[in-house]
C-alpha cells in the first residue's frame, strides 16, 4: 500500500460527458502528479501540482483540467469525453517540488471506460 | 523516433536466470526512473537515479549519462518478478516514459 488513494476505481461513462477523478496523496507529500496510461500510448505524464500550485504540464489536453486543494488532495476533470480517453489514470505523490527528481508513490489508478 | 526506447519489448526466461532490461534516451536528463507494473495494474517505483548504480535486493540499476543509457538487472529471477518494467526520464520540464518491457519468468 503506497498510501496514495484514488477514487473511483472504475468509471464507465458516455461520449460527451464530464467526469472527475480524485486523488489523496501520502501524508506529508506536497507534490501530486497525474498520468494517463493507454494501450497504444503507454504511460504519459499529464500535470504536476505542488502545494496547490501548478508546477509542470505534460501532454494534457485542453479538455482536461486539474487542481490541488488546500488539504492537498487533487482532482482531475475530464470533459467532452471521447472514446480515445478510455485509459487508466494514475495519481502519484512525492515530497519534492522539482518535476520528477524524487521517488514517486503511485495510487491504484482509476480505469475510465468511455462508451 | 521515441525519446525513450526500451529493449527488449518482451522477455521470457526461466526462474533463476539473470535478466537485463535496457533503456536508451535521446534527451539530456536530470533523473531516470525505473517503474514496475504488476499484472493487476499497480505501479511501484523501483529506482530513481541520476548517476552510477543503485541496488535493492536482487535488483540493480545502472546509468551511463554519456551514452544516454540505463540498464535494470534482476539476479536469481523468480516468477514473482513477472511484470512490465517501465523506464522514464526527466528531461527539460517534462517526464517521458518508454513503452515498457514485459517480463515473464517461468518456474
Amino acid at each position: 500500500d503506497s498510501g496514495v488513494t484514488q477514487t473511483p476505481k472504475h468509471l464507465i461513462t458516455a461520449t460527451g460527458q464530464r467526469v472527475t477523478l480524485r486523488c489523496s496523496p501520502r501524508s506529508g507529500d506536497l507534490s501530486v502528479y497525474w498520468y494517463q496510461q493507454s494501450l497504444d500510448q503507454g504511460l504519459q505524464f499529464l500535470i504536476q501540482y505542488y502545494n496547490g500550485e501548478e508546477r509542470a504540464k505534460g501532454n494534457i489536453l485542453e479538455r482536461f483540467s486539474a487542481q490541488q486543494f488546500p488539504d492537498l488532495h487533487s482532482e482531475l476533470n475530464l470533459s467532452s469525453l471521447e472514446l480515445g480517453d478510455s485509459a487508466l489514470y494514475f495519481c502519484a505523490s512525492s515530497t519534492g517540488v522539482d518535476l520528477g527528481t524524487d521517488t514517486q508513490y503511485f495510487g491504484p489508478g482509476t480505469r475510465l471506460t468511455v462508451l | 523516433k521515441n525519446e525513450v526506447e526500451q529493449s527488449p519489448q518482451n522477455l521470457t526466461a526461466q526462474e533463476g536466470e539473470f535478466i537485463t532490461i535496457n533503456c536508451s534516451y535521446s534527451v539530456g536528463i536530470s533523473a531516470l526512473h525505473w517503474l514496475q507494473q504488476h499484472p493487476g495494474g499497480g505501479i511501484v517505483s523501483l529506482f530513481m537515479l541520476s548517476s552510477g548504480k543503485k541496488k535493492h535486493g536482487r535488483l540493480i540499476a545502472t546509468i551511463n549519462i554519456q551514452e544516454k543509457h540505463s540498464s535494470l538487472h534482476i539476479t536469481a529471477s523468480h516468477p514473482r518478478d513477472s511484470a512490465v518494467y517501465i523506464c522514464g526520464v526527466r528531461g527539460a520540464q517534462k517526464l517521458v516514459f518508454g513503452q515498457g518491457t514485459r517480463l515473464t519468468i517461468n518456474p
